[in-house]
């Protein structure tokens, strides 16, 4: 089944306490993107990856990091977390244009919440 | 990167044919629109995508006019597992980032 998953599911944190939460699809897909969601803002794009060792900032970059070592792993990493990115996060593959898989295929989200 | 404009809610009964019309009027010639559909602490799902004239699937229809500065998303009969957030996005044919908007809330009532 073709899926994207992510963990932990929910989360309860400290501010500055680093934390990762993991993402990984099984469709060999190249693009893989992470968003948030936050009330009134709709989904926001922070990274995305258009393949191995290829990422780059979306709208909402600060106070994160991605890496992508691996085709099916793209994990968010939040080196010091603070209040303000308490949120609700999904991560996202997509299978390109090449092959005309129009899908985005979205993880079901982990809730973040910095205290 | 065409910004969408789509109304912020919407509410429906039980049967009736659903319609929310997106505007996007600096789509460029490579960008496609996107459908996607979105429950309560779920992520979105995908309904439906194209490029011009009409496009069908077992879900919805899309209609798109000549001009492309606007389309509609049609539900036929909608039943209350349709109550969701339905996002329209433009997507650049080359693709490298999505943008979402805030997205129509649909309320499909007994």
């Amino acid at each position: 089944e073709a899926q994207v998953t992510q963990n932990p599911r929910y989360l309860i944190t400290v501010t500055g306490k680093k934390l990762t939460v993991t993402c990984s699809q099984n469709m060999n897909h190249e693009y893989m993107s992470w968003y948030r969601q936050d009330p009134g803002l709709g989904l926001r794009q922070i990274y995305y990856s258009m393949n191995v060792e290829v990422t780059d900032k979306g709208d909402v970059p600060e106070g994160y990091k991605v890496s992508r070592k691996e085709k099916r792993n793209f994990p968010l990493i939040l080196e010091s977390p603070s209040p303000n990115q308490t949120s609700l996060y999904f991560c996202a593959s997509f299978g390109g244009w090449e092959d005309r898989t129009d899908t985005q295929y979205f993880g079901p989200g982990t809730r973040l919440t910095v205290l | 990167l065409a910004k969408t404009t789509q109304p912020i809610s919407m509410d429906s009964y039980e049967g009736q044919e659903v319609n929310i019309t997106c505007s996007h009027n600096n789509i460029a010639t490579n960008d496609y629109i996107t459908w996607y559909q979105q429950f309560p602490s779920q992520g979105p799902r995908f309904i439906i995508q194209g490029y011009k004239t009409k496009v069908t699937n077992e879900v919805a229809s899309l209609f798109i006019p000549a001009d492309r500065k606007s389309s509609t998303l049609s539900l036929p009969r909608v039943s209350l597992s349709d109550t969701a957030v339905y996002y329209c996005l433009v997507v650049y044919g080359g693709y490298n980032k999505l943008i979402f908007g805030a997205g129509t809330r649909l309320a499909v009532h007994p």
